[in-house]
This record gives structure tokens, C-alpha cells and sequence, in this order.
């Protein structure tokens, strides 16, 4: 079965950086795309980022292009999110999830699993 | 952009009524050449993640209850419970995958009355 097991949250002042990892097991990871979607406390739900199959499609959100980096290692079956510039705003649940589709032609789909999440803490 | 919004924000049914839950898209998410609108439904109960009901607008996943059902096209949708259970308390969320950057609805707040 499919599992998603999401690590690397944890409290970082502001302006610092955090990297979250994804570990995923159950299915083929290297043949689908992999999103990152966060939810600040109490709030709904943010899509944030996703990336193809192989690595050469990435698409972010407004509010963490430039600051926030998808990226996977298919030979470690792993999804990353390098996060920096952290602001008190993205204190966040933040989700891996497997998209159905590759992702080959840059247009995604919707998220078929989802990661029990972790928490990140923005905060001095 | 596009952005989503769902309404009501919140919403009470009696066990085994009917539960409706609307959602908006600010422009159509029906892609023309294969017909199909880029519409999904989530369901998210309190310290769970969501969890995947519908896709394509009204594709029901695999081991929903029938009870779920999504309808509508272009840029107006409808997720229907057609008799509430007191496991459908939850939250509701629609999400267009239309287009980058992806966008979720805020989010419907499902009760028993």
C-alpha cells in the first residue's frame, strides 16, 4: 500500500531555512509527480509546490516562488521541500502527496495519497 | 489565478438528509479537447489529512461510499452526500488542477444537526 511518511519539521526562527523530506513506499516512486501542500493552524488547505517524475517540471505556489525548492532523489524513493527566507506566515501542517499522473507534459493532477504531515514552526 | 470559493462555509444536516456543497472556479477548469473538468473533492476529518473522495469533477475514487457524488462543469460544481452519515463529519474542500499554481476552496464545514 502506498505510505507517505513526511520528517524534518520542527520550530526555525525567521529568515532561517528548513528542509522537509517525503519517504514514500508502496508504489513506483520515480513514475509519478509529487506535490507539497501546507495548512497553517486552523486554517484550510495550501497548495505549495510539484514536480514531474524526473525532477524537470517544477511549479510553486505564489507565495513561496523563489524562496521555497521541490526537488526528489528517485534513488533513495525520496521528495524534498528546501524552504528559506522562512517567514512567521508559513508556519504550517505540511503534506506530501502523490499526484496519478507523471506529470510529463507539465500539467498535473489532483493528490491520490496523502502524508500524515509535519509541523513546521515559524517562530523567534 | 484561479481561485476557488465554496459555500456555505459551514453547513448542519440531520442523519440521512441530504448534504449539499457548492464550489466556484473564477474561470473554467473544462479543458475543451478532452472534455473533462479539472475538479477534485476532499474530505478531512479533525487530525487526519485530507483524503481523495472525487476527481474529474464526478469520478468517484476507489472504496467511496456512493453516497458521495460530484457534479457540474465549467466553473460551477456540486459535491452531494445523498443521506449524511455521522462519519461524514468533516471538512470539505474542493481543488482545481487546471492550471499552476493549483488552488483549494476554503473549505466547507460539515455538522449533524
Amino acid at each position: 500500500q502506498v505510505q507517505l511518511v513526511e520528517s524534518g519539521g520542527g520550530v526555525v526562527q525567521p529568515g532561517r531555512s528548513l528542509r522537509l523530506s517525503c519517504a514514500a513506499s508502496g508504489f513506483t516512486f520515480s513514475s509519478y509527480g509529487m506535490h507539497w501542500v501546507r495548512q497553517a493552524p486552523g486554517k484550510g488547505l495550501e497548495w505549495v509546490a510539484v514536480i514531474s517524475y524526473d525532477g524537470s517540471n517544477k511549479f510553486y505556489a505564489d507565495s513561496v516562488k523563489g524562496r521555497f525548492t521541490i526537488s526528489r532523489d528517485n534513488s533513495k524513493n525520496t521528495l524534498y521541500l528546501q524552504m528559506s527566507s522562512l517567514r512567521a506566515e508559513d508556519t504550517a501542517v505540511y503534506y506530501c502527496g502523490k499526484d496519478p499522473t507523471a506529470i510529463s507534459t507539465g500539467s498535473s493532477g489532483w493528490l491520490d495519497h496523502w502524508g500524515q504531515g509535519t509541523l513546521v514552526t515559524v517562530s523567534s | 489565478d484561479i481561485v476557488m470559493t465554496q459555500s456555505p462555509d459551514s453547513l448542519a444536516v440531520s442523519l440521512g438528509e441530504r448534504a449539499t456543497i457548492n464550489c466556484k472556479s473564477s474561470q473554467s477548469v473544462l479543458y475543451s479537447s478532452n472534455n473533462k473538468n479539472y475538479l477534485a473533492w476532499y474530505q478531512q476529518k479533525p487530525g487526519q489529512p485530507p483524503k481523495l473522495l472525487i476527481y474529474w469533477a464526478s469520478i468517484r475514487e476507489s472504496g467511496v461510499p456512493d453516497r458521495f457524488s460530484g457534479s457540474g462543469s465549467g466553473t460551477d460544481f456540486t459535491l452531494t452526500i445523498s443521506s449524511l452519515q455521522a462519519e461524514d463529519v468533516a471538512v470539505y474542500y474542493c481543488q482545481q488542477y487546471y492550471s499552476h499554481p493549483q488552488a483549494f476552496g476554503q473549505g466547507t464545514k460539515l455538522e449533524i444537526k
